[in-house]
């Protein structure tokens, strides 16, 4: 059973930021945050992950508050080629497998 | 980031044969791999977790005696999918988790058997 809430769809336009929130209230303590971006018949692509507060890299950034149950992945300027699916997994450094949500399908339209 | 590459790409073959794919960590050593299945326009699904130097676990509902996986060695994981029918026909796609606790995915294999 997946551990994380996301939205099934958000709509955009190009150069718009967009923030997709993800709910993981059972989340465990050594429990990391990672998102991922999927485009049709291609494999997972990582895109950021994080512990806590607030994590930047230079596609995505990544908000976690201090009760670590929710977090958002923040795409600035989203162009149409960011029009993917994009999962948010909870796991451990324990080495298990990430269990995949039903994820966030994010169409972006000029 | 670390490159996990997958091999075939995309596979066609006889109901009845097997199909063998091949999942490299290319930059880092992985004790763990892990299968995964994909139907058109769902989530991916865990189907089994591949440690080096032993036996793999499967997930409840997956067939080891379907899906044989062999991890030899601490940079290649294979999944052979045996005496294929169509239903076995799906995206299969592989993923090593290195030190950063990071899982990287390989680019998936389309099977279609028919």
């Amino acid at each position: 059973l997946a551990k994380t809430t996301q939205p099934i769809s958000m709509d955009s336009y190009e150069g718009q930021e967009v923030n997709i929130t993800c709910s993981h209230n059972n989340i465990a303590t050594n429990d990391y945050i990672t998102w991922y971006q999927q485009f049709p018949s291609q494999g997972p692509r990582f895109i950021i992950q994080g512990y806590k507060t607030k994590v930047t890299n230079e596609v995505a950034s990544l908000f976690i508050p201090a009760d670590r149950k929710s977090s958002t992945l923040s795409l600035p300027r989203v162009s149409l080629s960011d029009t993917a699916v994009y999962y948010c997994l909870v796991g451990s450094s324990s080495g298990t497998a990430l269990i995949f949500g039903k994820g966030t399908t994010l169409s972006v339209s000029s | 980031g670390a490159v996990v590459s997958q091999h075939p790409s995309r596979v066609i073959c006889k109901s009845g044969t097997s199909v063998k794919i091949e999942c490299r960590s290319l930059d880092f050593q992985a004790t763990t791999m892990f299968w995964y299945r994909q139907f058109p326009k769902k989530s991916l699904m865990l189907m089994a977790t591949s440690n080096e130097g032993s036996k793999a676990t499967y997930e409840q509902g997956v067939e080891k005696d379907k899906f044989l996986i062999n991890h030899a060695s601490l940079t290649l994981s294979t999944l052979t999918v045996t005496s294929a029918h169509p239903e076995d026909s799906s995206f299969y796609i592989c993923s090593a988790r290195e030190l950063a606790y990071i899982q990287y995915f390989g680019a998936g294999t389309r099977l279609s058997v028919l």
